[in-house]
């Protein structure tokens, strides 16, 4: 497709298991980004890849998050051992590159409710 | 760091009436973009406009216009002639304007909730 692919669409984990997130950018965007949409903490920055430049990983919440990019394009968000605050919409969107960070396009989000 | 607020947590509107959305922010930055995305239900963000903060002249898309006060720190956003399918919750966002890989990401408000009445 030629939009951010994410999946899965909805995701219900029990408190304690692993989760893995999947982004699929745009075919050529270099630049992509995580953000978290919880009814607690609104919409918050993760991670941001850039090509195979070390990401910026300041936006996130604990160490039990993780994210990786294999290849410069699929991306995967882990969250280990859940909490039931990680409950929220995952969202991943890309762009061109950082010098185009200002036209970021957003795939529909994971929706990850732990039980 | 950077602040977004939204101050309407909701707001309503007729079918054909025009509603102003408001947004404010914190920076020291002195170059940087603005914006306004929109989430229906289907969640998936979508760009509405865009300001660049160097540029005077308000952004306008259609329907949609902002009005960019910088030195107030004010970016709101007017729907002219509203129509059902403009129902969704509005992000107002920042942004560094930077040139390296440093800064590129979106601050967001809480959001605004916008239901279009017919």
């Amino acid at each position: 497709g030629a939009g951010v692919s994410q999946s899965p669409s909805n995701k219900v984990t029990e408190k304690g298991k692993d989760v893995e997130l999947r982004c699929d950018p745009i075919s050529g965007h270099t630049a992509l980004y995580w953000y978290r949409q919880s009814l607690g903490q609104g919409l918050e920055f993760l991670i941001y890849f850039q090509g195979n430049s070390a990401p910026d990983k300041s936006g996130l919440p604990s160490d039990r998050f993780s994210a990786e990019r294999t290849g410069g394009s699929v991306s995967t968000l882990t969250i280990q051992r859940t909490q039931q605050e990680d409950s929220a919409v995952y969202l991943c969107a890309s762009s061109l590159d950082s010098r185009w960070a200002y036209e970021q396009y957003f795939g529909p989000g994971t929706r990850l409710t732990v039980t | 760091a950077q602040t977004v607020t939204q101050s309407q947590p909701e707001m309503s509107v007729q079918e054909a009436e025009t509603v102003t959305l408001s947004c404010t922010y914190d920076t020291s930055e002195n170059n940087y973009y603005l914006f306004w995305y929109k989430q229906p239900p289907s969640r998936q963000m979508i760009l509405v406009i865009r300001q660049e903060a160097y540029k005077q002249q308000n952004a306008t898309e259609n329907r949609f216009s902002v009005n960019f006060q910088k030195a107030a720190k004010s970016f709101s956003l007017k729907i002219s002639d509203s129509q059902l399918g403009d129902t969704a919750m509005y992000f107002c966002a920042f942004m560094k304007h930077g040139y390296n890989n440093a800064g590129n990401m979106l601050t967001f408000g809480g959001g605004t909730r916008l239901m279009v009445k017919p």
